[in-house]
């Protein structure tokens, strides 16, 4: 399995403001992703960040609005700019990872995120 | 492209009843398929998974069977429990990760 860790674990925050939401796992991956879950919902992929290389965003979602970070293999941050009630959801970082000869993916607890 | 269609909620038991959720998906290649499960309060956590077809996933009494003739991954349990309330998602993996819509269950005592 692989431990992910993220902060904060929950943020209310003033429109217009950004959050940073920080992603630490316990041994070095390749690929990182982050995720949408609004209120209710599915899970939606934001992006994928790679080390060493920009992130790939999914349709929808712009470098502007929700910059990443990948600065090296065990880390990532995720930033929500320019907050409006629409970004309140839960955030998630996940992983993938060989387990018993396929792919796995491994998620952290989430950050929710409410804008006022 | 791929797509997973699941049994929509939410769904309430009473507690030892037989569960079924319903989940079906489309894909151009040959997936993995998984079920996820969300406690409240919680992170998501894998819950069971198949790599190829005909292969039966199973953990903590949920079972799922890889049916590529009808392209589904129905969840079963035999008899639930209250500790199963949760949110349930099923996804497959081709390039990415895609999650159903998920289903709410309540188990009742």
């Amino acid at each position: 399995s692989a431990v992910i860790s993220q902060k904060p674990s929950r943020d209310i925050c003033q429109r217009g403001t950004s959050l940073t939401i920080q992603c630490q796992v316990d041994s070095q991956v390749t690929m990182m992703f982050w995720y949408r879950q609004q209120p209710g919902q599915s899970l939606t992929l934001i992006a994928t960040a790679n080390q060493g290389s920009e992130a790939t965003y999914e349709s929808g979602f712009v470098i502007d609005k929700f910059p990443i970070s990948r600065p090296n293999l065990t880390f990532s941050t995720l930033t929500v700019s320019n907050m409006s009630p629409e970004d309140s959801s839960i955030y998630l970082c996940s992983v993938k990872r060989l387990v018993g000869g396929s792919d796995e993916q491994f998620f952290g607890p989430g950050t929710r995120l409410t804008v006022l | 492209g791929d797509s997973v269609t699941q049994m929509e909620g939410p769904v309430t038991l009473s507690e030892e009843a037989f569960l079924t959720i319903n989940c079906t998906y489309t894909a151009t290649g040959y997936p993995s398929l998984f079920w996820y499960v969300q406690y409240p309060g919680e992170g998501l956590q894998l819950l069971l998974k198949a790599t190829k077809a005909d292969d039966k996933g199973s953990n903590k009494g949920f079972e799922a069977t890889y049916r590529k003739e009808t392209t589904s991954f129905h969840l079963e349990k035999g008899s639930v429990q209250v500790s199963d309330s949760a949110v349930y998602f099923c996804a497959l993996v081709d390039e990415k990760l895609t999650f159903g819509t998920g289903t709410r269950l309540t188990i009742i005592p």
